[in-house]
């Protein structure tokens, strides 16, 4: 079964620097996903790829099967959920997401 | 700019009875998703429109769950006979691409989030 992995809870203090590890079972994926979820609100992309990248404070590290989401200079309004996902194939050329279980972002003052 | 919107925000049912939940997408978006997040776990994939086709229902976890998207734009998620296991956040998202190039990305709305009672 696809299936993706990332820890439950993570816990940093402002200003630091904070690691969500992610690793994947998913057939035939090559790219990473990482969106930030607040409850009730859109999850939304922060950033992507199947080689490591930056997008303002965050930065994504790649491995094939595994991903790292850095985020720089913790804020408190940072603390939320972060899903790591990965694509599938599917029937006519889509790519459906299959997302860990998230992580819980938090921060501590 | 419209990102993608659903409707209602919230529902409340009583056990037995028929719901339908509504997507609008991102104008122009050809591909649309939807997305079971049951408590506490990520989102899980129920189903798959490119345009007005649906390509891929493997993710509908029983034949109480319906989808359309009759004109290729908005999207109808309807669950016949409720249960409480339907209870969840329901997300729908879209995306302008089919495949996974570079620059794929799906947007996702809200969600609706469903309570049967």
């Amino acid at each position: 079964k696809d299936q993706v992995f990332q820890p439950s809870t993570v816990a940093s203090s402002e200003g630091a620097v904070v690691e969500i590890f992610c690793n994947h079972s998913v057939s035939n994926a090559y790219n990473f996903f990482w969106y930030l979820h607040f409850p009730g609100c859109a999850p939304r992309l922060l950033v992507k790829g199947s080689k490591p990248s930056q997008q303002g404070r965050y930065n994504m590290t790649y491995e094939r099967f595994s991903s790292s989401l850095l985020i720089l200079q913790v804020r408190e309004a940072d603390a939320a959920v972060y899903y790591c996902a990965c694509p599938g194939i599917l029937t006519g050329g889509g790519n459906k997401l299959t997302f860990g279980t998230g992580t819980q972002l938090k921060v501590e003052l | 700019g419209a990102g993608v919107s659903q409707s209602p925000r919230y529902k409340v049912a009583k056990r037995g009875q028929d719901v339908a939940l509504r997507c609008d997408p991102i104008s122009g978006h050809v591909s649309l998703f939807w997305y079971q997040q049951a408590l506490g776990q990520g989102p899980e994939f129920l189903t798959y429109f490119q345009n007005e086709a649906q390509l891929d229902k493997s993710g509908l976890p029983s034949d109480r769950f319906f989808a359309e998207r009759p004109e290729g734009s908005v999207s109808t998620l309807k669950i016949q006979r409720t249960q409480q296991e339907d209870s969840a956040v329901y997300l729908c998202a879209s995306s302008y691409q089919v495949g996974s190039g570079s620059r794929y990305e799906q947007f996702f709305g809200p969600g609706t989030r469903l309570t049967v009672l």
